[in-house]
């Protein structure tokens, strides 16, 4: 039973427009909200992350929004980039375990 | 500052044998644990190890196995290895003393079992 609600499967977007990615999860013990982006061939790399004590978080081009009541947290990336094209993951944690999201895949034309 | 690494990187085996998957944690992290990634069913949590003790697994079954040395590398052992074994095998590194610190992952170690 997948612990953390990912959606859309994949989106694409054009180079300059906005990618939103959303999450939604159910267990309130989760206390840290990661987001990874994958490659092909490589391991996720760790993106931005929140705690729920925190409505957003900004880093760069890229922003997590969370809604701690509705259980839900989402990415958004502005300015797409054709680079931005990857695979990424919400993920929750709670007892040092994280409980990933199935993904979805971005791709950015340019 | 090395990243997490993982050995090796590919590796083929047949059903019913065993193989050992190494880890090298960033430098300082006592936290170690490792994630299956595979099509179906994406990325699941194996176990977690800090300073040489489990303190969580996921259900997988008892085949699979971990341990952590004291200088904070990591094994992962499967045995009797099955077709649905395939995967990618990750390991994550972290400084472990807070449940909300950063995750680092390594590049993996892909397993074909044929």
């Amino acid at each position: 039973q997948q612990q953390v609600k990912q959606s859309p499967q994949s989106l694409i977007v054009q180079k300059g427009g906005i990618s939103i990615i959303n999450c939604a999860y159910e267990n309130t013990a989760f206390d840290y909200f990661p987001w990874y982006q994958q490659f092909p061939g490589k391991g996720p790399a760790l993106l931005i992350a929140i705690r729920p004590d925190v409505s957003e978080k900004k880093e760069g081009r890229f922003t997590i929004s969370f809604n701690k009541s509705a259980k839900q947290f989402s990415l958004h990336i502005m300015d797409s980039q054709p680079g931005d094209s990857a695979t990424y993951f919400c993920a929750a944690r709670a007892d040092y375990k994280l409980s990933f999201g199935a993904g979805t895949t971005v791709t950015v034309r340019a | 500052k090395a990243g997490v690494t993982q050995t090796p990187r590919y590796l083929i085996k047949t059903r019913g044998q065993q193989v050992t998957l190494s880890c090298s944690p960033i430098s300082g992290h006592r936290s170690v644990s490792w994630y299956q990634q595979t099509p179906g069913q994406g990325l699941q949590f194996l176990f977690e190890y800090f300073s040489e003790t489990q303190r969580n697994k996921g259900n997988f079954p008892g085949r699979f196995s971990g341990r952590q040395f004291s200088n904070s590398r990591s094994e992962m052992n499967v045995s009797t290895l099955e077709l649905g074994d395939s995967a990618l095998y990750l390991c994550a590194s972290s400084q472990g003393t807070s449940n909300t610190g950063e995750l680092f992952f390594g590049e993996g170690s892909r397993l074909t079992v044929l």
